[in-house]
């Protein structure tokens, strides 16, 4: 079965700019949940998506968003870059709902905000 | 609120020691379940291992073994002899019953193993 994959592996983009990064689950999974990873603020949730539908959302500015298609596959956008922005975007798919079960984690996605 | 502290930011042993990675939760959540990730330098968190909250028997798996204490509020993670390979980031992670995927992680403990 393949894994979580993540398009592209590395980006760089300049202030003010936009981006956006893929993620497709493990075959049959449908939620996707969004991480940032930072040297200072670590790991933290972006938001969650089940069946299209978010379900949580992080404490970040609405500058990151993102949707999830029909097939799972997931997308997140993050608009009007700024250098803080550098972080390494992971994206985590599980199969069930209602029931917390393992996350299985991507690549990543290393963002350099120059 | 929810947190997870790991309060070792990085341990280094000598290979074949056993080591202890430390992590303490706060929840007011009765059911709730906690987690351990790797992830090594090639970036992907690797999961290991999951436990809920009712469950509180000790697990072994291979040369890894999880102490989860509700007491304490503590999950500790112990490699045995531990291996280079072992050398990586751990993180601690705790998820609600909102039944959702929302990870809350610890801010991780860097292990690494010499030779």
């Amino acid at each position: 079965k393949a894994g979580v994959t993540q398009t592209p592996r590395y980006l760089i983009k300049t202030r003010g700019q936009q981006v956006t990064l893929s993620c497709s689950p493990i075959s049959g999974h449908r939620s996707v949940s969004w991480y940032q990873q930072t040297p200072g603020q670590g790991l933290q949730f972006l938001f969650e998506y089940f069946s299209e539908t978010q379900r949580n959302k992080g404490n970040f500015p609405g500058r990151f968003s993102g949707r999830q298609f029909s097939n799972s596959r997931s997308e997140m956008n993050v608009s009007t870059l700024e250098l803080g922005d550098s972080a390494l975007y992971l994206c985590a798919s599980s199969g069930t709902s209602g029931i917390v079960t393992e996350q299985f984690f991507g690549p990543g996605t290393r963002l350099t905000v120059l | 609120a929810q947190k997870v502290t790991q309060a070792q930011t990085e341990i280094s042993v000598v290979e074949k020691e056993d080591v202890t990675l430390d992590c303490v939760y706060e929840t007011r959540d009765t059911t709730y379940y906690l987690f351990w990730y790797k992830q090594p330098p090639s970036g992907e968190l690797v999961f290991l291992i999951r436990r809920n909250s009712f469950d509180e028997q000790n697990e072994i798996s291979g040369r890894y073994s999880w102490n989860f204490q509700k007491s304490t509020s503590s999950f500790n993670f112990t490699i045995t002899a531990s291996q280079v390979v072992d050398s990586a980031v751990y993180f601690c992670a705790l998820s609600g019953m909102d039944s959702s995927y929302k990870l809350i992680f610890g801010s991780g403990t860097r292990l690494l193993v010499r030779p």
